[in-house]
């Protein structure tokens, strides 16, 4: 099983739906949680942090489900621009070898059409 | 203003060549990364650096070496070792290893 899963899609919505994106994890030692988003031939651009009591950012909402080791990025009343790549990142915080290091699921293409 | 820069953009090498890929920074962190992309695929980590003359391997360190002689600077070399050197290169930094990384633009390596 690979540490990080994510559905590649692509999800297609029109504009103004809502659309949710999970990340399941593996190894239940992870201790961070990231959302990117990598737009076509750029570079991946923090999109936020997950934390343990879930956060929200405008239209942005991560939440964390530690027993079912998943993380979810909900988006409400998509955008155009809202069309991207969706890449979540997790990060072991002990210590131990894979300690700081950052590792990412393969991305969820997202796609808003008018 | 403050960012991570990377360079060359585009660099395209002939096989059993080795090339360097440039990062710097200047937003005074301590950790520095190297991943790789590829077509369709997540990020995968070459090489991290956690502070100035001190780095680690990462998942797919074979056929790279990289330095870290100051802050700023993470310089990639990409060895006629690698055996498929094709992909995307971005550079990453973070004030320590806890915190979140930031992304330079990225350098497009390309074998002909």
């Amino acid at each position: 099983r690979k540490e990080v899963e994510q559905d590649p899609g692509p999800f297609n919505v029109p504009e103004g739906a809502t659309v949710a994106f999970n990340c399941t994890y593996s190894n239940s030692a992870s201790q961070s949680f990231f959302w990117y988003r990598q737009d076509c031939r750029k570079e991946p651009k923090l999109l936020m942090s997950v934390y343990s009591s879930g956060n929200e950012d405008g239209r942005f909402t991560a939440q964390l489900n530690r027993a079912s080791q998943y993380i979810s990025l909900l988006i409400r009343d998509s955008k155009l621009s809202d069309s991207a790549t969706y890449l979540c990142g997790l990060k072991y915080d002990a210590g131990g070898t894979s300690y700081g290091k950052l590792t990412f699921g393969q991305g969820t293409i997202l796609t808003v059409h008018p | 203003d403050g960012g991570i820069t990377q360079s060359p953009k585009y660099l395209f090498r002939k096989e059993g060549q080795n090339v360097t890929l440039s990062c710097e920074q200047n937003l005074n962190h301590d950790a520095m990364y190297w991943y790789r992309q590829d077509p369709g695929q997540g990020l995968r980590l070459i090489y991290y650096s956690q502070i100035v003359n001190d780095f680690q391997k990462g998942d797919i360190a074979e056929g790279y070496s990289v330095s870290r002689e100051k802050k700023e600077s993470f310089p990639l070399t990409v060895t006629s070792a690698q055996k498929n050197p094709t992909a995307f290169y971005l550079c990453a930094s973070s004030g320590t290893l806890y915190n979140e990384q930031f992304f330079g633009p990225g350098t497009r390596l390309t074998v002909l």
